[in-house]
């Protein structure tokens, strides 16, 4: 079984200022990571994802996260936040299985 | 490249009524999948076509839940009879392959109210 947990409900932040949303995730086997963006109103958006490789990923808007085994973890990071950044963001788990499991969200607010 | 649709947007039905909700997945996109996401939760996979076969419908509360993917193409979600507890953000979203590692596209979704 897996399962996506996301330690922080709720996470306010003023503009300009680093954010870090942790992610955990309980899988005795490969997976699949992903984080996705929720504006208000709208579906979500692919931020960035990890298949394999390198650990350090790369997304869109200056979004990036760390794959970590050891800790099964999938922390995602912005070293700098806009206003527009405001939005729920979820952390996701694919096993081989084609199933995409979803934590339970992180509302991000940023403060001017 | 359009996205994935959804309608109608929004809707307001009675408790014991029935609703339905349409999705027309990206062109070409063999995969589909409905999700409910209730206020405060993460979205939950009640259904995934591949084509138009059912790969998984192992969270989807039959006995009032049904849906379908004609032509493997638009796909339907019905609910009858509605429950106060079905209120959620239904969606619907696409992907081009079956395999796990592949983006799946989401639509803007249809917010159900029950009351």
């Amino acid at each position: 079984a897996q399962s996506v947990t996301q330690l922080d409900s709720q996470v306010p932040v003023f503009e300009e200022a680093p954010v870090e949303l942790r992610c955990n995730y309980s899988s005795s086997v490969s997976v699949y990571l992903f984080w996705y963006v929720q504006y208000p109103n709208q579906g979500l958006q692919l931020l960035l994802k990890y298949l394999s490789g390198s650990t350090l990923v790369k997304g869109i808007n200056g979004f990036e996260a760390e794959f970590n085994k050891s800790q099964t973890s999938f922390h995602l990071r912005k070293p700098s936040v806009h206003i527009s950044d405001t939005a729920e963001y979820f952390c996701a788990v694919n096993l081989n299985d084609y199933k995409l499991s979803f934590g339970a969200g992180t509302t991000v607010t940023v403060r001017a | 490249e359009a996205g994935v649709a959804q309608s109608p947007r929004y809707k307001i039905i009675e408790k014991r009524q029935s609703v339905a909700f349409w999705c027309n997945p990206i062109s070409g996109h063999a995969t589909l999948y409905w999700y409910q996401q209730i206020l405060g939760q993460g979205p939950k996979l009640l259904i995934q076509f591949q084509n138009n076969g059912v790969v998984d419908d192992s969270q989807l509360p039959k006995d009032r839940f049904s849906a379908e993917r004609l032509k493997g193409v638009d796909s339907t979600l019905k609910i009858q009879p509605a429950k106060l507890e079905d209120s959620a953000v239904y969606l619907c979203a696409s992907s081009s392959s079956d395999t796990s590692n592949t983006e799946a596209f989401f639509g803007q979704g249809t917010r159900l109210t029950v009351v």
